[in-house]
């Protein structure tokens, strides 16, 4: 069964950096791509980005482009969304989905994550 | 002006059908593979439908899809208590080399 696991809850102060995980099983991790979405609380669904584990060809959305930062590690089958310096409008939920095809071809996420919350405050 | 729109909420009581559209700006949209999702409140999304009118498996054939070359339409027939989620389209813009959601639309079932 394809799965992806992240990690638990976090808590920080604003400055503070943090990098939360998703770990994927069931499927060959290199052969397809992952994807992270934020969800800020009350509010809709939003593309982060999408890493290829293979090359770790990376696709930012220009909203998040230079605010965080998406990696793998094919060795443990987990990608990674890393922030250097947190902010209050950061508290959200994250979560992590395989990104199913080539970007611009048939594409769609499928399985999701459980998700991440995670709480900016001071 | 979003690249996909979507009616903010729908009901309907139980056993009837609902359909929620998803309108594309036509200047973006290049191919046509809308994909929907499910968000049950308190839960992650899940996937309904793929390459505009696929269920994946175990995804009950009361979800289908439809699409034009610019709108995408989901339709839930036998409505259930068990459907009131928050629904989503989605699509890859070529042009924007970015992956877009719909603002989502909240069913309610009466």
């Amino acid at each position: 069964e394809v799965q992806l696991y992240q990690s638990g809850a976090e808590v920080r102060k604003p400055g503070e950096s943090l990098k939360i995980s998703c770990k994927a099983s069931g499927y060959l991790f290199t052969n397809y791509w992952v994807g992270w979405v934020r969800q800020k609380p009350g509010k809709g669904l939003e593309w982060m980005g999408i890493i290829y584990p293979s090359d770790s060809d990376t696709r930012y959305s220009p909203s998040f482009q230079g605010q965080v930062t998406i990696s793998v590690d094919k060795s443990l089958r987990t990608a990674y969304l890393q922030w250097n310096s947190l902010k209050a409008s950061d508290t959200a939920m994250y979560y992590c989905a395989r990104f199913d095809g080539t970007p611009g071809s048939l594409n769609f996420f499928h399985p999701w994550g459980q998700g991440t919350l995670v709480t900016v405050s001071s | 002006q979003s690249v996909l729109t979507q009616p903010p909420s729908v009901s309907a009581a139980p056993g009837q059908k609902v359909t929620i559209s998803c309108s594309a700006s036509t200047r973006n949209i290049d191919k046509t593979y809308f994909s929907w999702y499910q968000q049950v409140p308190g839960t992650a999304p899940r996937l309904l439908i793929y390459d505009n009118n696929k269920r994946p498996a175990g995804i009950p054939d009361r979800f289908s899809g439809s699409w034009t070359v610019t709108s995408a339409t989901l339709g839930i027939t036998g409505l259930q208590t068990g459907d009131e989620a928050d629904y989503y389209c989605g699509i890859w813009v070529d042009s924007l080399n970015s992956w877009v959601f719909g603002g989502g639309t909240k069913v309610t079932v009466l």
